[in-house]
Formats: structure tokens, sequence, C-alpha cells
């Protein structure tokens, strides 16, 4: 079982609408948590960190529930240009120098 | 800051041919990666160096050696390609544990 889980997708939203992803992860010794934006052909970009507290950046909110294990990424209000693959990203505790990518789950937003 | 740069943007091969993919970063960051990413799968980890002077391997290492030159520089060789390593790779870098991950532009590989 991979270590962190996303659902693939495509999610097709059109513009204007609320989308959300989850991210589940299987070691509870997590400790950090982000979620990276990949456009087509290009390199993974940091989109926000995750925090315990839940966290917003304009019109994307993230969310950890460590009972659970699964981290999620919700956009409000969808643009064309939010158009891309996220990656659910977790970092595991002991000093690992090794961050664990998810799959990644593409969103499409059309007019 | 330029932040990670990568060298060679494409490049095709020949079954056989070597070569040497290149990697800086100027953020002073003390762990390197190197990642490969075909379609419809993930990123997977080749290599990567936790501190200058030390290199681990990844999930995927068979057929690459890395080199950790210094701090800001680590490079990804291919000693004799083959197709199978027609690829995206990308670069990596980051502060210490639990930081962010910061990539390189990529570059773009075809072994024929």
């Amino acid at each position: 079982r991979k270590e962190v889980e996303q659902d693939p997708g495509p999610f097709n939203v059109p513009e204007g609408a609320t989308v959300a992803f989850n991210c589940t992860y299987s070691n509870s010794a997590s400790q950090s948590f982000f979620w990276y934006r990949q456009d087509c052909r290009k390199e993974p970009k940091l989109l926000m960190s995750v925090y315990s507290s839940g966290n917003e950046d304009g019109r994307f909110t993230a969310q950890l529930n460590r009972a659970s294990q699964y981290i999620s990424l919700l956009i409000r209000d969808s643009k064309l240009s939010d158009s891309a693959t996220y990656l659910c990203v977790v970092d595991f505790t002991g000093g690992s120098y090794i961050p664990t990518f998810g799959r990644g789950t593409s969103l499409i937003v059309h007019p | 800051n330029a932040g990670v740069t990568q060298t060679p943007k494409f490049q095709v091969l020949k079954t056989g041919q070597s070569m040497t993919l290149q990697c800086a970063q100027d953020m002073n960051h003390n762990s390197m990666y190197w990642y490969r990413q075909d379609p419809g799968m993930g990123l997977r980890l080749i290599y990567y160096s936790a501190s200058e002077g030390t290199t681990d391997k990844g999930e995927v290492p068979n057929g690459y050696n890395v080199s950790r030159l210094n701090k800001r520089e680590f490079s990804l060789r291919l000693e004799s390609a083959a197709p199978s390593q027609t690829s995206v790779y990308f670069c990596a870098s980051k502060a210490g544990p639990q930081e962010t991950q910061y990539f390189g532009p990529g570059t773009r590989l075809l072994v024929l």
C-alpha cells in the first residue's frame, strides 16, 4: 500500500465551482504536510503548507485530520487557471530527508 | 536568486551513450534530490543527498550514479543510457527535514 494516496481524478468542474481533494497517509508519525501544484510539463511548485489548525490562502483552504490521517485542499470559486495536477506531500518524523509524494489529483476547470 | 537550475533542458541520446545532468541551487540548501517522472506516474526518487558529502539511493537508483560536487551542485550520470530511461528528470533541494522542497525546471531526456 502506497504511503500517500490521492484520487487521480480528473475532477472536471465549471468555473466558479468549489472543489475539494483529499489525500490519505499511512504513517502516523508524519510531521509536515504540503500541497504542491504541477502544471503540464512543468516542475512542481509549493501551493501551501498544511498546519494542524488548518490554514487559508485566498481561495485555497488546507486542513489536516491527524486522527483519520488525511489532509484536504478546498478550492473556492475555481478559475480556468486552477487547472493543474495537485500533489500531496508528507514528511515523516525522525529527521527524514525524503518527502513522500502522492501521485497527484488532476483538476480541469472548464468555462 | 535563480533557485534551482538544471542543464540541459532537453537531450536526445542513443542507447548506450552516457551523459551527465547538472543541477545547482543558490539557496544554501543542505539536501538535494533527483527524481524522474513518467506519464501517468508520480515522482520517483532516484538518489538524494541529505547533506554535502553524503549520497543515498532512492526508489529507482539502477542505471544511475550521482555526485554531490559541493553544497550547491548535485549531478546525475547515466553511464549507458537505455530507452527505459526516457523520462523527465527533476532536481530539487530543501534546507532540511520537513522544510519546503524547491524544484528545478526539469530535463527532458529521450533515449532512442
